[in-house]
């Protein structure tokens, strides 16, 4: 099976900041690579497929990057409504593993 | 509007038996793979199994494998998981997932159904 491993588990920061989140494979997966965001008591939300296709109706504060086993989710400017866990998902094979999920939190 | 809800969770013993069901509206059922993922509350997410939109089994999570059976009925708009031989770490909120393109990405999620193996 493939892991993957994100990073930071967690983070603090403020309204405005910039923020990275990487993901990494354990093997190669292309660009099979989806971000998602969750909030508490919601099911996730898809945000970015395919390394760095934005979901429609996402916002484009949130940029996904990378091919291979490395891979970055960015928010240029975070905002209130951002303070969420994010997990990234490859879906280069089955099973199609999560990452253990980073949480933004308030600063 | 798409729609996913799942059903079938509760309460059961360690050994025991339970199916979980997901109806879906608001898409063409059988143009889509389902998926069902699971997640231990606080915790992160696991892929538990998927099915494409023939009835195709996708895979399972190594730690259901020989346990667990997905299945669809295109007819009924439905997808179905059959889970046997439950153990405690089985016990999760269990999310219906539709898949959304080819490369297998998750764009609509049911609201999930609870399980707790317990006895």
């Amino acid at each position: 099976d493939i892991r993957m491993t994100q990073s930071p588990f967690s983070l603090s920061a403020s309204v405005g900041d910039r923020v990275t989140i990487t993901c990494r494979a354990s093997q190669s997966i292309s660009k099979f690579l989806n971000w998602y965001q969750q909030k508490p008591g919601q099911a996730p939300k898809l945000l970015i497929y395919a390394a760095s296709n934005l979901q429609t109706g996402v916002p484009s504060r949130f940029t996904g990057s990378g091919s291979g086993t490395d891979f970055t989710l960015t928010i240029s400017s975070l905002q209130p409504e951002d303070f969420a866990t994010y997990f990234c998902q490859q879906s280069y094979s089955t099973p199609r593993t999560f990452g253990g999920g980073t949480k933004v939190e308030i600063k | 509007e798409v729609q996913l809800v799942e059903s079938g969770g509760g309460v059961v013993r360690p050994g025991g038996s339970l199916r979980l069901s997901c109806g879906a509206s608001g898409f063409i059922f059988d143009d889509y793979g389902m998926s069902w993922v699971r997640q231990v509350p606080g915790k992160g997410l696991e892929w538990v199994s998927g099915i494409n939109g023939k009835g195709g089994t996708l895979g399972y999570a190594d730690s259901v494998k020989g346990r667990f059976t997905i299945s669809r009925d295109n007819a009924k708009n439905s997808l179905f998981l059959q889970m046997n031989s439950l153990r405690a770490e089985d016990t999760a909120l269990y999310y219906c997932a539709r898949d959304g393109g080819y490369s297998g990405y998750i764009d609509h999620w049911g609201q999930g159904t609870l399980v707790t193996v317990s006895s």
